[in-house]
């Protein structure tokens, strides 16, 4: 079956930069279709959506944060990294990782989240 | 980016009520459209795809229509374990995005 668990800080300093690691299992990030997207929600509030990587190594960034995020996958391990940088206090969210499918071109299986602070 | 309104933001009904819960986008989205259910302290789980299609595992309670602006989530009997969050996102248009929510509550 597939799984998705996120992994990194539970807590950085403004300006930092932070990064998180997606480890899945039950799919390949090489089988065409296929990608991995990462997802945020702040206490309380709706979901945005921030980046994707596809299995061709394509990928895809929020527009209004593409200059702070980088995501790469390493098809080897099973993992697909996200990296934002120069944090701020409301990127405090929890930061979900999501498995969008070949067929089900939808995010159909999710990580459980990890909540990231950002607070000196 | 495509703006997904929902409405209502909160829905007050009773067990075995039917709930009808609207998204609609400031552009066109083909049927490019999902719904999810979020409970507290949980991730999303998918819903209904392509507007209209029934995840793997879903009741038939839950169904949806529409297309290009306008979609509908319904759910024809409220359970106990459907009151919660639900958003609609697209992918018809980059970048992906997300409604504001509408929670559905006793």
């Amino acid at each position: 079956q597939i799984t998705l668990k996120e992994s990194g800080p539970t807590l950085v300093k403004p300006t930092q930069t932070l990064t998180l690691t997606c480890t899945f299992s039950g799919f390949s990030l090489s089988t065409s279709g296929v990608a991995v997207a990462w997802i945020r929600q702040p206490p309380g509030k709706a979901l945005e959506w921030l980046a994707l990587i596809y299995w061709d190594d394509d990928k895809r960034y929020s527009p209004f944060l593409k200059s702070r995020l980088t995501i790469t996958k390493d098809t080897s391990k099973n993992q697909v990294v996200l990296t934002m940088s120069n944090m701020d206090p409301v990127d405090t969210a929890t930061y979900y990782c999501a498995h969008r499918g070949g067929s089900v071109k939808y995010f159909d299986y999710w990580g459980q989240g990890t909540l990231v602070t950002v607070s000196s | 980016e495509t703006v997904l309104t929902q409405s209502p933001a909160t829905l007050s009904l009773s067990p075995g009520e039917r709930a009808t819960l609207s998204c609609r986008a400031s552009q066109s989205v083909s049927s490019y459209l999902a719904w999810y259910q979020q409970k507290p302290g949980q991730a999303p789980r998918l819903l209904i795809y392509d507007a209209s299609n029934r995840a793997t595992g879903i009741p038939a309670r839950f169904s949806g229509s529409g297309s290009g602006t306008d979609f509908t989530l319904t759910i024809s009997s409220l359970e106990p374990e459907d009151f919660a969050v639900y958003y609609c996102q697209q992918r018809y248009n980059w970048p992906r995005t997300f409604g504001q929510g509408t929670k559905v509550e006793i």
